[in-house]
């Protein structure tokens, strides 16, 4: 899992309230992701960051935020517009935004969000 | 519009015997090709990659891929399997240049039996 951390591994929430992912990195990557796992639908990338203060949705955005205010950090909320939010969330981090530059991604261990 | 597939959704091999999971892929342009792995309730590690050069790329844990740019596949082997090996994989593509998102495969399931 490299230095990216993940917290918690699991959590647990009720309909209708906000929660907030936790993703932080110590490798000095310049971009970080998240993506969101579902069974037999791969990874989805939700959203995007190539540099602090700066972000991009990803192919399912909706029903999500992000920020960016440091480096090291990029947590991800998912809110209650989110109609299926139960899922497996990982978080990533590549050295340049460039996976076209052959820039491999580092993954954390995940937290796997339960909606009741 | 640009794919990855992965033909199989789950592999069975013997503990010992030779793997093999397959990737194929539609991109333009020339592809940079990735395989992960990822253990039940874990994140993804990163197993190996094909920017340019030698076909044969040689990865973690013994696995090695190769790409065969007329078939557009890049399937991972490894010589012999270990128990340990059972896992998910994820194979993903990403055309070359300043490409932002890389293109994943649904997972190959890996299943090595003693």
């Amino acid at each position: 899992d490299g230095g990216i951390t993940q917290s918690p591994k699991y959590l647990f929430r009720k309909e209708g309230q906000n929660v907030t992912l936790s993703c932080e990195q110590n490798l000095n990557h310049d971009a970080m992701y998240w993506y969101r796992q579902d069974p037999g639908q791969g990874l989805r990338l939700i959203y995007y960051s190539q540099i602090v203060n700066d972000f991009q949705k990803g192919d399912i955005a909706e029903g999500y935020s992000v920020s960016r205010e440091k480096k090291e950090s990029f947590p991800l909320t998912v809110t209650s517009a989110q109609k299926n939010p139960t899922a497996f969330y990982l978080c990533a981090s590549s050295m340049v935004i460039s996976s076209g530059r052959g820039n491999e991604q580092y993954f954390g261990p995940g937290t796997r969000l339960t909606v009741t | 519009a640009q794919s990855v597939a992965q033909p199989e959704d789950q592999v069975n091999v013997a503990e010992g015997n030779p793997l093999t999971v397959k990737c194929t892929y539609s991109v333009s342009g020339n592809p940079y090709l990735f395989w992960y792995v990822q253990y039940p309730n874990r994140g993804l590690q990163f197993l190996l990659k094909y920017i340019t050069g030698d076909n044969l790329v040689k990865g973690s844990y013994g696995f090695e891929a190769e790409f065969n740019k007329s078939q557009t596949s890049f399937h991972l082997k490894k010589p012999s399997a270990l128990v340990s090996d059972s896992a998910l994989y994820f194979c993903a593509v990403t055309p070359a240049g300043n490409n932002r998102k890389l293109i994943w495969g649904l997972g190959t399931s890996l299943a090595v039996n003693p």
